[in-house]
């Protein structure tokens, strides 16, 4: 079954940071991207970036540059997402998503569930 | 960065009703780039259409989007009980993904 599977649940300090994990199943990560979309409570979806698995590249919503890192583990299967620095408005549903981008279509098809961050004092 | 703008912001509908979802970008976007989603509380959200026009796998044929840009829509047919949920728009340009800010269907 072609699945994502994300990280517990965090609850965070302001000026701390989190890492998501964001398993594969199902699929070979390194011949797909991943996506990362945030949803702050009762708010819409926001993308935060994107990273190749097949070579590393990056690319980051430009409001989280310097403040984001994603990486992949192709061995395991996992994509990483680091925030650092932060804030009460990063709480919200972090998610993960398989990207079908490749120059003719541009979409994301396979979603994990989501990992809960708050950031609280 | 492409703007993506939905309406309307709640659509009360009964079932066997027909929707109509609509999804304006602030400039031009390619069809091919366009993407339909839709959302229930506590859930992730699920591809229902790529490619403006195309139906991902498993999605009733109650679902179609057509457009292209600015402008696309997302129609569904007959609502069933299951449609009842959050729809956004997602487009793809310059490196960049941007959501619509999303439409709510709510059963009337």
């Amino acid at each position: 079954q072609v699945q994502l599977v994300q990280s517990g649940s965090e609850v965070k300090k302001p000026g701390a940071s989190v890492k998501v994990s964001c398993k594969a199943s199902g699929f070979t990560l390194n011949t797909f991207g991943v996506s990362w979309v945030r949803q702050a409570p009762g708010q819409g979806l926001e993308w935060m970036g994107w990273i190749s698995a097949h070579n590393g590249n990056t690319n980051y919503a430009q409001k989280l540059q310097g403040r984001v890192t994603m990486t992949t583990d192709t061995s395991t299967s996992t994509a990483y997402m680091e925030l650092r620095s932060l804030r009460s408005d990063d709480t919200a549903v972090y998610y993960c998503a398989r990207d079908r981008g490749d120059y003719f279509y541009y979409y994301m098809d396979v979603w994990g569930k989501g990992t809960p961050v708050t950031v609280s004092s | 960065e492409i703007g993506l703008t939905q309406s309307p912001g709640t659509l009360s509908l009964s079932p066997g009703e027909r929707a109509t979802l609509s999804c304006r970008a602030s400039q031009s976007v390619s069809s091919s780039y366009l993407a339909w989603y839709q959302q229930k509380p506590g859930q992730a959200p699920r591809l229902l259409i790529y490619g403006a026009s195309k139906r991902a796998t498993g999605i009733p044929d109650r679902f179609t989007g057509s457009g292209s840009g600015p402008d696309f829509t997302l129609t569904i047919s007959r609502l069933e009980p299951e449609d009842f949920a959050v729809y956004y728009c997602q487009q793809y340009d310059s490196s960049s993904y941007s959501f619509g800010q999303g439409t709510k269907l709510e059963i009337k």
